[in-house]
């Protein structure tokens, strides 16, 4: 059985600081990683891919990958209240299929 | 920007009956899926369209479910004889790409 585990959280962090959500994967041959964020209420909307090991960084957000301890993360910099909200980490199989993970509700405290 | 959009917003129903929920995927995008999010628990993967065909399905996408693109832009998930557990959020996606999804708004489905 495929599985993709994050912390449930709430992740609460203050205005400014960064905001780290992290995601552990079962499937060592996974390849592709997404990070969508979801509003309550509101469908996923996707904020980050990676495929490859290391850093990307889009703006405020930086992605991490490390596919020998099959761990993906989030960096979010300069939290804003806006960024509060359930962040699902997805992780894309060998069918195309994304395996979803339950979601890290973080809240950004003004 | 373009989005994907999907119709109705709300769809109420009673257990037995058959609905249909409709998606407009982004133009040009060639990979239609379809996942469901039961109130307070995980995305689920229904289905992947490519091609004019299904190219995966999960367990759940079981008899009860179909997928049809009749027109060439309109992407449409039919549920027959609904049960009360079918009540969720179902979320059309759509990619130009098989990598990447973005997301319609949802169809609440209420099965009374």
């Amino acid at each position: 059985q495929k599985e993709v585990e994050q912390n449930s959280g709430p992740l609460s962090v203050p205005e400014g600081a960064i905001a780290s959500l992290n995601c552990t994967y079962s499937d060592r041959g996974s390849q592709s990683f997404f990070w969508y964020r979801q509003y309550s209420g509101k469908s996923p909307e996707l904020i980050m891919s990676i495929y490859s090991n290391g850093d990307k960084e889009d703006g405020r957000f930086t992605a991490q990958l490390n596919k020998a301890s099959q761990y993906v993360s989030l960096l979010i910099r300069d939290s804003q209240p806006s960024d509060s909200a359930t962040y699902l980490c997805a992780v894309m199989d060998s069918n195309y299929q994304l395996i979803w993970g339950a979601g890290t509700k973080l809240i950004i405290k003004p | 920007e373009p989005e994907v959009t999907q119709t109705p917003s709300h769809q109420v129903t009673q257990m037995g009956q058959e609905v249909i929920l409709r998606c407009v995927p982004i133009s040009n995008h060639l990979y239609f899926y379809w996942y469901r999010q039961i109130l307070g628990q995980k995305v689920e993967f229904l289905v992947s369209f490519y091609n004019n065909e299904i190219s995966e399905k999960s367990e759940i996408f079981d008899d009860q479910f179909s997928v049809e693109r009749p027109d060439g832009s309109n992407f449409t998930l039919k549920i027959r004889s609904t049960k009360l557990e079918d009540s969720a959020m179902y979320f059309c996606a759509s990619g130009g790409t098989a990598y990447e999804q973005y997301f319609g708004p949802g169809t609440r489905l209420t099965v009374t």
